[in-house]
């Protein structure tokens, strides 16, 4: 397997416009994460999904931000409009329900500026 | 709700040397920890995991990790520091009943010195 795909890797826009990443999870993972890393907060979780349902979106910024995850394969995190405090990188994760415990595997990430 | 701690934003050690990154936890229950590692532009790697058993838990790239659950720390550890060991670490907890997400430190500068 190719491991979590993330695209774009680098997004450059302007603001007040839209921006969407999008991910692809390994193939047989049923959980979903959707994550933030800046330097002044760290990793913090958006909002993650079971079985393509968002299970809790409480770490969801604002309104100016939501995820779909239409079917088991594909994942997306849209941002409208944009702002520069919403540059970071953002990473995709996703694992499998294992009662021993299950790591979850990352995406190399999308690093996004609004300028 | 569940907390990482990772008291140093850096740490400095020599090439050969032992390392240690502290970790300490915070969770209400029985805790699943885990250590990541993350090198420039890239993801997080998994690198080692505690769900049970033995508090002494062997990873990816002779990394090793002690459970203690007196103290709530899990620190990483590894006997011979590599200049390529040098990246960001982070230690994260979820909980023992089922798959919830990872909660994540801010995270471990590690610099290895030649």
């Amino acid at each position: 397997d190719a491991g979590v795909i993330q695209s774009p890797r680098h997004e450059v826009t302007e603001m007040g416009q839209e921006v969407t990443l999008r991910c692809k999870p390994i193939s047989g993972h049923d959980y979903l994460f959707w994550y933030r890393q800046t330097m002044m907060r760290g990793l913090e979780l958006l909002i993650y999904f079971n079985n393509n349902v968002p299970i809790d979106d409480s770490g969801m910024p604002e309104d100016r931000f939501s995820a779909k995850m239409p079917n088991a394969s594909f994942s997306t995190l849209k941002i409208q409009p944009s702002e520069p405090r919403d540059s970071a990188v953002y990473f995709c994760a996703s694992s499998f329900t294992n009662l021993l415990g299950s790591e979850a595997f990352f995406g190399q990430g999308t690093r996004l500026t609004v300028v | 709700a569940q907390s990482v701690a990772q008291p140093e934003d850096q740490v400095n050690v020599a090439e050969g040397n032992p390392l240690t990154v502290k970790c300490t936890y915070s969770v209400s229950g029985n805790p699943y920890l885990f250590w990541y590692v993350q090198y420039p532009n890239r993801g997080l790697q998994f690198l080692l995991k505690y769900i049970t058993g033995d508090n002494l838990v062997k990873g990816s790239y002779g990394f090793e990790a002690e459970f203690n659950k007196s103290q709530t720390s899990f620190h990483l550890k590894k006997p011979s520091a590599l200049v390529s060991d040098s990246a960001l670490y982070f230690c994260a907890v979820s909980l023992l009943s089922g798959n919830t997400p990872l909660v994540f430190g801010k995270g471990t500068r590690l610099s290895v010195i030649a």
